[in-house]
Parts: C-alpha cells; sequence; structure tokens
C-alpha cells in the first residue's frame, strides 16, 4: 500500500501568513492527488486535485505543486476562514490512501 | 442542487450488520463513480470503498475488505454500504463521496454515524 506522510501535523499561523502543507508519497502516484479541507463537524471539501489544478469555486490562494513525490499545499495569504484541517489523498492505485491530516490553527 | 444524503447509520452489537443508503439528486448519477470515506471519532479521513460507474470495478481498504459490500442502483440514484461482521474500530462516521473523472471527491454527504458497541 502507499502511504502517505504529511507534515506538520499542526501548524499555528495568523492572519496573511504564507502556510505551506507537505505530504510525501511512499512511491511514486504520478501526478494523482488531491487536498481537502475539513472543518470540524463538516465533511471534506475538495480543493486541488491533481496535484496542482484549482476545484472551481476555490479561493486562488490555495495552490498546489509536486516534485517527485513530495507535494505541497500553499495558501498565499491565511484567510479567517482557512482554519481547519488539511488533508493529502492519493488515487493513484487501491487502497487510496490519505495523510494524516494537518491542522491550521490560529497563532 | 448537486446533493448526496446518507442513511442507514445507527448503534449496532459486535459483529452485527448495517446497511448504509446513499441517495444521489442533482446530477446524473450513472456517470459517476463513487466512493465511501469513513472517519472515527477525532481522527483522519479513512477510504473505505470505490465503485465504478457500470459496478465493473470494486476496490475495498484492507481494513473491511470480505466483511463490506459496495453497491448501486443507477435507476434508483442510490449508492450503498452493506457491513457485516462489524467490529469496535468500524465506529466513525461515513460519508458518501462523487469522483470525478480527474480522481478528485467532489461531492460529499453530510455522513451518517455508525457505532459499534455493547
Amino acid at each position: 500500500d502507499i502511504q502517505m506522510t504529511q507534515s506538520p501535523s499542526t501548524l499555528s499561523a495568523s492572519v496573511g501568513d504564507r502556510v505551506t502543507i507537505s505530504c510525501r508519497a511512499s512511491q511514486s502516484i504520478s501526478d494523482w492527488l488531491a487536498w481537502y479541507q475539513q472543518k470540524p463537524g463538516q465533511a471534506p471539501q475538495l480543493l486541488i486535485y491533481k496535484a496542482s489544478s484549482l476545484e472551481s469555486g476555490v479561493p486562488s490562494r490555495f495552490s498546489g505543486s509536486e516534485s517527485g513525490t513530495e507535494f505541497t499545499l500553499t495558501i498565499s495569504s491565511l484567510q479567517p476562514d482557512d482554519f481547519a484541517t488539511y488533508y493529502c489523498q492519493q488515487y493513484n492505485s487501491s487502497p487510496w490512501t490519505f495523510g494524516q491530516g494537518t491542522k491550521v490553527e490560529i497563532k | 442542487e448537486v446533493q448526496l444524503v446518507e442513511s442507514g447509520g445507527g448503534l449496532v452489537q459486535p459483529g452485527g450488520s448495517l446497511r448504509l443508503s446513499c441517495a444521489a439528486s442533482g446530477f446524473t448519477f450513472s456517470s459517476y463513480s463513487m466512493n465511501w470515506v469513513r472517519q472515527a471519532p477525532g481522527k483522519g479521513l479513512e477510504w473505505v470503498s470505490h465503485i465504478s460507474r457500470s459496478s465493473s470495478t470494486i476496490y475495498y481498504a484492507d481494513s473491511v475488505k470480505g466483511r463490506f459490500t459496495i453497491s448501486r442502483d443507477n435507476v434508483k440514484n442510490s449508492l450503498y454500504l452493506q457491513m457485516n461482521s462489524l467490529r469496535d474500530d468500524d465506529t466513525a462516521v461515513y460519508y458518501c463521496a462523487r469522483r470525478t473523472p480527474l480522481g478528485g471527491m467532489d461531492v460529499w454527504g453530510q455522513g451518517t454515524t455508525v457505532i459499534v458497541s455493547s
């Protein structure tokens, strides 16, 4: 099975900060990676698919990039609505594994 | 409005069975593959199962293989998850989610809660 390792587990940041979250795959997944945002008590929301494609309706301050098996979610200027937990997920091969999540907290 | 609504969750004893349903509306259900994803209390997301548009391709997580069965009815616009031999660690909120052709899951239900406890 492909393991997805996210870092950090928790991130403290302020409104306006540039935030980066990393996700490393244990083997090649090409660009078959998605990023999701989840707020307490809500279902996840798709932000990025195919590593760097922005889902329709998602603010442009969110972006995704890849370098080999390393993937990055960047929030260019953190907004109050962005404090949440973020997950990466690979869908290159079954089982389609999620990272363990990164909680973005208010500093 | 594009919508997924799960139902069928509840309290069940270890070793018991439960059938979850997911009703789709606002889109052509038969044009999309579908997934179940779960989240144990205070934990992260865990992908459970996938079914293709025509039910020809089905995948399961190792943790549920042999115990859970995914199915769909494209006439009734519904997705199902039959869960047998339930264990304590199956306790979770279960979400159904639509998978886009490029792989992300873009529409999610609100979730249904399954509690396995004696």
